[in-house]
């Protein structure tokens, strides 16, 4: 079934070293966007991109990196993480909005990754 | 920038009672409303949206919404809760930013419902 797959689904790692995670669509969805969760926060946007080749900041970009080189891909990279980076990390994707040049703001979410830093 | 607001932060409810969540928004122009939410342990899906018309939305699972405009709020209500309805439940609001809507979501909030 077609959808939003993310991967790794956990990940631990060590504060410093440098962590990738995937995320793929397979819907062609316009829109894509990378939020993490955490308690008491809820979600909290670090990166969009409305095309290949068009990324945003969001709320809490600081220590991360995306890329969007084609339309179906969007990895989020952690330079050098931290401690306050461990978090679930769920990446979603958009259509664009038939009637208007955006998007209609409804996500479709991947499973998410838990990731930990030590 | 917009800010969204769910006042109840935990909810413990026994099986059948009724349910109200708050949601409240700060962005004073056309806005695109959600509530998604999110089972123990998956990822978060769509309950219901609001984008025009009919200011009173049906969801799945038996949810409902209103949009009320003057109160820059949209509630979500059920009339009687079951115990798979234990979940976190999440409001958000579209915040327009050159011609993109970027979703911004409210804290959350965790349901217990018990049998």
């Amino acid at each position: 079934d077609a959808g939003i797959t993310q991967s790794p689904r956990y990940k631990i790692t060590e504060t410093g070293r440098q962590v990738t995670l995937m995320c793929h669509q397979t819907w062609s969805h316009s829109y894509m966007f990378w939020y993490r969760q955490d308690l008491g926060h809820g979600l909290r946007l670090i990166y969009y991109s409305a095309a290949a080749d068009i990324t945003d900041k969001g709320e809490v970009p600081d220590g991360y990196v995306v890329s969007r080189s084609k339309t179906e891909n969007f990895p989020l990279t952690l330079e050098s993480a931290t401690r306050s980076q461990t978090s679930v990390y769920f990446c979603a994707s958009s259509h664009r909005d038939a009637g208007t040049s955006g998007n209609t703001g409804e996500l479709f979410f991947g499973e998410g990754s838990r990731l930990t830093v030590l | 920038a917009q800010s969204v607001s769910q006042h109840n932060h935990h909810v413990i409810l026994s099986e059948a009672a009724s349910l109200e969540l708050g949601c409240n928004y700060s962005y004073g122009g056309t806005v695109n409303l959600f509530w998604y939410v999110q089972y123990p342990g998956q990822h978060l899906q769509l309950l219901l949206k609001y984008f025009s018309g009919d200011p009173l939305v049906k969801g799945i699972k038996g949810f409902e919404a209103e949009f009320i405009k003057s109160k820059f709020s949209f509630n979500l209500r059920k009339p009687s809760v079951q115990w798979s309805d234990t979940a976190e439940y999440f409001c958000a609001v579209n915040e327009g930013r050159g011609g993109s809507y970027i979703p911004t979501f409210g804290r959350g909030t965790s349901l217990i419902v018990h049998p």
